[in-house]
């Protein structure tokens, strides 16, 4: 099955400062998601990524669609405080079967963000 | 706007005892999926569904059934609890395959 490594597995930082993490595969991917989650809650989506080399920001978080579909990176500008969470990957293959297509998303280990103020 | 609905929001079986994990949705998405969640662990799929009548196994199905008779509800059912299936389960659903899934906020079960 596909495999997806995230790292690094936690960070602690200081507000204010930048933070990458990225995700790389075993096989290719033709969506990239990465998504956020607080304690106690369901992964909230960020941002999605469609095309290979696409580079999408939302805010102070920049995602970008590796050139081989097998990686993806997600930066966070200027940290604070709430972005304290576990940050997933996610890549999605599409599939076929008996003429309908479906996609099954495959999620990275999760890097977890602590931030002091 | 309710999103995807999971309920209950915790439980606790004895092993051997059976549950259904109830999702629905009000977005009118065709597809559903259930993860589980183990600690420090990404999500593992347990089963999805592309469309009402339809189901498949996902990457850890044993231990767990699925129907989905509507395509609002996509239930979740445990026959034989095992200590293994203590988790964190997500429902999630889809409009297509090339756009994002929303998460329900999650189900905590332990088994004793």
């Amino acid at each position: 099955g596909q495999q997806l490594n995230q790292s690094p597995q936690s960070m602690f930082i200081q507000e204010g400062e930048d933070v990458s993490m990225n995700c790389t595969s075993s096989s290719i991917f033709n969506t990239w998601l990465w998504y956020k989650q607080d304690p106690g809650e369901g992964p909230v989506l960020l941002i999605a990524l469609y095309k290979a080399g696409e580079l999408t920001s939302n805010g102070r978080l920049t995602a970008q669609f590796g050139i081989t579909r097998k990686d993806s990176f997600l930066n966070i500008s200027a940290s604070i405080p709430s972005d304290v969470g576990i940050y997933f990957c996610a890549g999605q293959l599409t599939l076929r079967a008996g003429g309908t297509s479906y996609g099954k998303l495959t999620f990275g280990q999760g890097t977890i963000l602590t931030v002091h103020p | 706007n309710a999103g995807v609905t999971q309920t209950p929001k915790f439980r606790i079986l004895k092993i051997g005892q059976s549950m259904t994990l109830q999702c629905t949705q009000d977005m009118n998405h065709n597809y559903m999926y259930w993860y589980r969640q183990d600690p420090g662990m990404g999500l593992k799929l347990i089963y999805y569904s592309v469309g009402a009548g339809i189901t498949d196994k996902g990457e850890v199905p044993n231990g767990y059934n699925v129907s989905r008779s509507t395509t609002e509800d996509f239930p979740l059912r445990l026959e034989l609890a095992a200590p293994s299936q203590t988790s964190v389960y997500f429902c999630a659903s889809s409009y297509s395959t090339a756009n994002k899934a929303f998460f329900g906020q999650g189900t905590r079960l332990t088994v004793v």
